[in-house]
């Protein structure tokens, strides 16, 4: 079975610096997706980028974009120019091929001081 | 404003009731994901219908059951309800069935339990 492991359970960041979240997944598929997730205090979920596997670039949108290491199995979120709403719980998911639901780790509690 | 309805927003019930919620996808979008958040954890997979169809079910308790509508509005019934049972419970659409693009989630159904 697939798992989903976020080992920082919190992380925070200077305003205007980069962080960077980690995310590590088991699987033995070949062709999937993966993504992360913003969740605010307003308890809203938000997708912030996701990630084809079979795809050798790393995504990116804005600020955010990501370190894909397939064989690592390895999928880190970076925020550039961190921003106070960024401050929030981010949801590192795996998408399972035959069932097509997600399953996500714990999340990382990231803190954005000014 | 995602496109997923959830209703209602908050519910406060006592032990051993029964109670049900709502939810609209997205227009256009034919499956419909369950999830449930437990305080400052993850979001643990329920069920999935797709087209009125159970499509993938998670650990979902015997006390809960769900099913999807034609109009492809979904229920979910949780009954005999314990303090255990307080949680966020997100409902989420994806179009076709596919969850490549990931889902958009409603903001959420926040259940008490006294």
């Amino acid at each position: 079975a697939q798992t989903v492991t976020q080992s920082q359970p919190e992380m925070s960041v200077q305003e205007a610096e980069t962080v960077t979240l980690s995310c590590t997944y088991d699987t033995s598929e070949s062709d999937y997706y993966l993504f992360w997730y913003k969740q605010p205090p307003s308890r809203q979920m938000i997708l912030v980028i996701r990630q084809e596997a079979y795809k050798q670039q790393n995504a990116t949108e804005n600020r955010f974009s990501v370190n894909f290491q397939k064989a690592a199995k390895s999928f880190s979120l970076k925020i550039s120019d961190s921003q106070l709403g960024d401050a929030a719980m981010y949801f590192c998911a795996y998408r399972v091929q035959d069932t097509d639901k997600l399953i996500f780790g714990t999340g990382t509690r990231l803190q954005v001081f000014p | 404003d995602s496109g997923v309805t959830q209703t209602p927003k908050h519910l406060i019930t006592a032990t051993g009731q029964r109670v049900t919620l709502r939810c609209s996808p997205r227009s256009g979008d034919l499956s419909v994901y369950w999830y449930q958040q437990s305080l400052d954890q993850g979001l643990q997979f329920l069920i999935q219908y797709y087209n009125g169809e159970e499509r993938a079910k998670g650990n979902i308790l015997e006390r809960f059951s769900a099913q999807q509508f034609p109009d492809l509005h979904s229920e979910l019934n949780l009954s005999s309800l314990e303090l255990g049972d307080s949680a966020l419970y997100f409902c989420a659409s994806s179009p076709s069935g596919r969850a490549n693009y990931g889902y958009t989630f409603g903001s959420g159904t926040r259940l008490t339990v006294v």
